[in-house]
């Protein structure tokens, strides 16, 4: 079974410019979710997707980040502009997501390394 | 809400020495508990997990956590370190949200480190 995909892997941008991250889940997750791990820190969520609807953005900063879902299926995760304060790993997670249980595994990409200069 | 915070962001052991790393838990609600490892520039696997069912839980790699309400504690534990485990590990939360609240949803601690000494 293929895990998540992430891309990139790694991306070095100059504060004010833009940039997009994708990810595309294991076959037949409903739920998607987008992490910001701050070295030093655990991760924290960003944005959960059920199928193509949102169900949680309260921590996404929505003047700067954007995601989208649009088929239910892959995702992109997109800064614009950015700050250095986002430096950080963008980690992208699936699970089953069925009925209204806590208790589906998230599985996890690699992450994309986000270095602002 | 929920909270987590796992005690010492770095822990030191021997190799063959007992690995205990603290997780105490904040919840309103019954919780669902997670160990996960990570690796340098991997992302997060999942070592174990607390699901209501039985309070001891073994996981992966022989590693095991135990889950006390009275404590609101989750530590995972193994007997016998491995070069092989230091890395990187993080305690999550999660629980059956209702209400249509974000169910599945992790809340992370800020992880704990663990070197394996030879």
């Amino acid at each position: 079974e293929a895990g998540v995909a992430q891309s990139p892997r790694y991306k070095i941008i100059e504060k004010r410019q833009s940039v997009a991250f994708w990810c595309n889940p294991i076959s037949g997750h409903a739920t998607l979710y987008w992490y910001q791990q701050i070295l030093g820190q655990g991760p924290k969520l960003l944005i959960q997707f059920q199928n193509n609807g949102v169900v949680d953005d309260s921590q996404l900063p929505k003047d700067r980040f954007s995601a989208e879902r649009l088929k239910g299926v892959d995702s992109t995760l997109k800064i614009q502009p950015a700050k250095l304060e986002d430096s950080a790993v963008y980690l992208c997670a699936s699970s089953l997501g069925q009925g209204r249980t806590g208790n589906t595994e998230a599985f996890f990409g690699q992450g994309t390394r986000l270095t602002v200069v | 809400a929920q909270s987590v915070t796992q005690l010492g962001s770095h822990v030191s052991v021997s190799e063959g020495a007992l690995v205990l790393l603290r997780c105490n838990y904040s919840s309103s609600v019954p919780p669902y508990l997670f160990w996960y490892v990570q690796y340098p520039n991997q992302g997060l696997q999942l070592l174990l997990k607390y699901t209501s069912a039985a309070t001891l839980v073994k996981g992966i790699n022989g590693f095991e956590a135990e889950f006390k309400k009275s404590e609101t504690s989750f530590h995972l534990t193994k007997p016998s370190a491995h070069m092989s485990d230091a890395a990187e590990y993080f305690c999550a939360v999660t629980f059956a949200g209702a209400g249509g609240t974000s169910y599945g949803k992790l809340t992370f601690g800020q992880g704990t480190i663990l070197t394996v000494h030879p």
